[in-house]
């Protein structure tokens, strides 16, 4: 089965910087998809960012990139310009492009955002 | 759509007694997913369906647990009997084929 592992229990960034949160999973499969899901306080898992592994061109939705080594079997998220709002669990996803697919998920990073 | 829908948002129970969530994917999603998240364990997969048949319940911790999917826009997760270890977030989520979507949990809470 494939495993999901986040190696950073926790992260802390100033206002403004840059963070990277690490991600790296264990697979056999060639064609897959990565997740990074957001969970504030409000424990509402929202979709960040998403990658397909056949693509090459890393993907961003507007501060927030992903740096996906297939080779390395890493996937990491970097926010620029972090906000306030930014304060949350993050989790890493991964889910099979094959049928009858499940999703799972690594075991989280808590980003704190300090003023 | 108003997204995946899942009631009751808290329950509180005495061990012994039966509980059942309740989940209402997004039309025309055609997975379904039931994660428990807790502080010791992360979220852990239950069970999902594809088409409202199970496909893997290999996450389901006990016998106590059951779920079903009916049809294409329901689905229930039951414990009986709850036991205080039980106590948890759980998520139902849908897909269809990719990203999932998520309900906003069900906290449990077994006294």
């Amino acid at each position: 089965a494939q495993t999901v592992t986040q190696s950073q229990p926790e992260m802390s960034v100033q206002e403004a910087e840059t963070v990277t949160l690490s991600c790296t999973y264990d697979t056999s499969e060639s064609d897959y998809y990565l997740f990074w899901y957001k969970q504030p306080p409000s424990r509402q898992m929202i979709l960040v960012i998403r990658q397909e592994a056949y693509k090459q061109q890393n993907a961003t939705e507007n501060r927030f990139s992903v740096n996906f080594q297939k080779a390395a079997k890493s996937f990491s998220l970097k926010i620029s310009d972090s906000q306030l709002g930014d304060a949350a669990m993050y989790f890493c996803a991964y889910r099979s492009a094959y049928n009858n697919n499940d999703m799972r998920f690594g075991a989280g990073t808590r980003l704190t955002v300090k003023p | 759509d108003a997204g995946v829908i899942q009631s009751p948002r808290h329950e509180v129970t005495e061990m012994g007694q039966e509980v059942t969530l309740r989940c209402k994917p997004i039309s025309g999603h055609d997975y379904l997913f039931w994660y428990r998240q807790t502080m010791m364990r992360g979220l852990e997969l239950l069970i999902y369906f594809n088409n409202n048949v199970p496909i893997d319940d290999s996450g389901m911790p006990e016998d106590r647990f059951s779920a079903k999917m009916p049809n294409a826009s329901f689905s229930t997760l039951k414990i009986q009997p709850s036991e205080p270890r039980d106590s948890a977030v759980y998520f139902c989520a849908s897909s269809f084929r990719v990203e999932a979507f998520f309900g906003q949990g069900t906290r449990l809470t077994v006294v």
